[in-house]
């Protein structure tokens, strides 16, 4: 079973510019997590999908912050413009509806702005 | 509030050594219980979790954890430490239903000395 996808791994951009980081989940999994993970912290949700519906978006900061899941399946996560403290790791999970309800990761997308 | 305490920031311990990770949790329903562990780099990667049953569960890498429901505790344990069990580990809660958003602690770091 292929695990969740993440790209790109590492991205590099100045502030005020725009990224977008993609997601592709476990095949059949109707539930899909944006979080963020500043250095040092633990993950913090950003956006939590069942299938392409919007569940909990209340951390999002949706002023430079977007994210979609048009077809319930892959997602994109938009930051735009980017902002210093924006610099963090990007985790994609999901899970399933009927299992116990663990969360699988991916590896994450390392974004720096300078 | 729902909430996942672990007590613990940064442990060091020598390898070979046994250890304990602690995990308290305040949760409202009989909950599922996860504990995670991040490389460096890398995403989390789930090492047992606690559903129902038996109490105390069997994970991966040689890691087992007990439910106490009286302590509201769920701590990690592992009998001997090996110098790759060095990473970030997260103990999570969640809870059945249509909502199961997982809920975090802060992480606790493990460092082993040779």
């Amino acid at each position: 079973e292929a695990g969740v996808a993440q790209s790109p791994r590492y991205k590099i951009i100045e502030k005020r510019q725009s990224v977008a980081f993609w997601c592709n989940p476990i095949s059949g999994h109707a539930t899909l997590y944006w979080y963020q993970q500043i250095l040092g912290q633990g993950p913090k949700l950003l956006i939590q999908f069942q299938n392409n519906g919007v569940v909990d978006d209340s951390q999002l900061p949706k002023d430079r912050f977007s994210a979609e899941r048009l077809k319930g399946v892959d997602s994109t996560l938009k930051i735009q413009p980017a902002k210093l403290e924006d610099s963090a790791v990007y985790l994609c999970a999901s899970q399933s509806l009927t299992n116990t309800g663990e969360l699988f990761f991916g590896e994450g997308s390392r974004l720096t702005v300078l | 509030a729902q909430s996942v305490t672990q007590p613990d920031i940064h442990i060091t311990v020598s390898e070979g050594a046994s250890l304990e990770l602690r995990c308290n949790y305040s949760y409202g329903a009989t909950p599922y219980l996860f504990w995670y562990v991040q490389s460096p780099g890398q995403g989390l990667q789930l090492l047992l979790k606690y559903f129902s049953g038996d109490t105390l569960v069997q994970g991966i890498k040689g890691f087992e954890a007990e439910f106490k429901r009286s302590q509201s505790s769920f701590n990690l344990r592992k009998p001997s430490v090996h110098w790759s069990d060095a990473a970030e580990y997260f103990c999570a809660v969640g809870a059945s239903g249509n909502n199961r958003k997982l809920i975090w602690g802060l992480g606790t770091s493990l460092a082993v000395n040779p």
